[in-house]
C-alpha cells in the first residue's frame, strides 16, 4: 500500500493564483481530512471529510474549497492565493474514529 | 475548546537515557489520543494510539500511557538513540462535537540525542 500520497512536494504561487493540492489514500478509509502547519500555530484543521460526497468546515476554512467525488481522492483548491496561505499542508485519512495516517506534505510559498 | 500541551517544548539528551515526554489536555472527553513522530522536512508518522479506555500502549522502546480523568498522557522513551532525534506531537479526538474526529495538536517536544 502506498498510503496517504501528496502531489506535488513544493509548490511557488504569485498572489492570486489558483491551484489544487491532491492528496489520495488506498487504505479505504472513509475519514479524510486538511491541516496546515505553520511554525508557532502548530496544527490548524481546514477542512474535512467522512466519506465520498460529504465535506465540512475545519478551524480555518478561508480561502479553500474542497469536494470529495471518491473515497480515494480529497483535493485542495486555492482559489485566489494569498501570502498568508504560505505554509506546509498536510492531509491525513482513517477509520472513523480510528488511528489516523498522514501524507508527506506540501510546501508552499506565496510570493 | 481543547487545549493540548507539551512539556518540555525542547529536550537534549545523551545517548541511552530512559526519557519521558508529557501530554496534558484540557477537556477529558475524549475518544482516543495518539502520538507522531515528525523528522524535519517530513511528515507525521503514527506511532501509538491509545483508546479512551486503555491505560497504556507499547511498542518496541516506546510506552504510552494515559490518565484521561487528570487529562495526561506520556511517551517514555527506554534507552534513547540517535536516530530517536525529531519533534514528537501529541493529539487527542474528541468522542463529540461538530468535527468528530479532529485531532487538537500539542505543539511538540523537539528531542535532541547526542551520541
Amino acid at each position: 500500500n502506498a498510503g496517504v500520497t501528496q502531489t506535488p512536494k513544493f509548490q511557488v504561487l504569485k498572489t492570486g493564483q489558483s491551484m489544487t493540492l491532491q492528496c489520495a489514500q488506498d487504505m479505504n478509509h472513509e475519514y479524510m481530512s486538511w491541516y496546515r502547519q505553520d511554525p508557532g500555530m502548530g496544527l490548524r484543521l481546514i477542512h474535512y471529510s467522512v466519506g465520498a460526497g460529504i465535506t465540512d468546515q475545519g478551524e480555518v476554512p478561508n480561502g479553500y474549497n474542497v469536494s470529495r467525488s471518491t473515497t480515494e481522492d480529497f483535493p485542495l483548491r486555492l482559489l485566489s492565493a494569498a501570502p498568508s496561505q504560505t505554509s506546509v499542508y498536510f492531509c491525513a485519512s482513517s477509520y472513523p474514529l480510528g488511528e489516523q495516517f498522514f501524507g508527506p506534505g506540501t510546501r508552499l510559498t506565496v510570493l | 475548546k481543547q487545549e493540548v500541551t507539551q512539556i518540555p517544548a525542547a529536550l537534549s539528551v545523551p545517548e541511552g537515557e530512559n526519557l519521558v515526554l508529557n501530554c496534558s489536555f484540557t477537556d477529558s472527553a475524549i475518544y482516543n489520543l495518539q502520538w507522531f513522530r515528525q523528522d524535519p522536512g517530513k511528515g507525521l508518522t503514527s506511532l501509538l494510539l491509545i483508546q479512551s479506555s486503555q491505560r497504556e500502549q507499547t511498542s518496541g522502546r516506546l510506552n504510552a500511557s494515559l490518565d484521561k480523568s487528570s487529562g495526561r498522557s506520556t511517551l517514555y522513551i527506554a534507552a534513547s538513540q540517535p536516530g530517536d532525534s525529531a519533534t514528537y506531537l501529541c493529539a487527542v479526538t474528541l468522542d463529540r462535537g461538530s468535527t468528530l474526529g479532529r485531532l487538537y495538536f500539542g505543539r511538540g517536544t523537539q528531542l535532541t540525542v547526542w551520541p
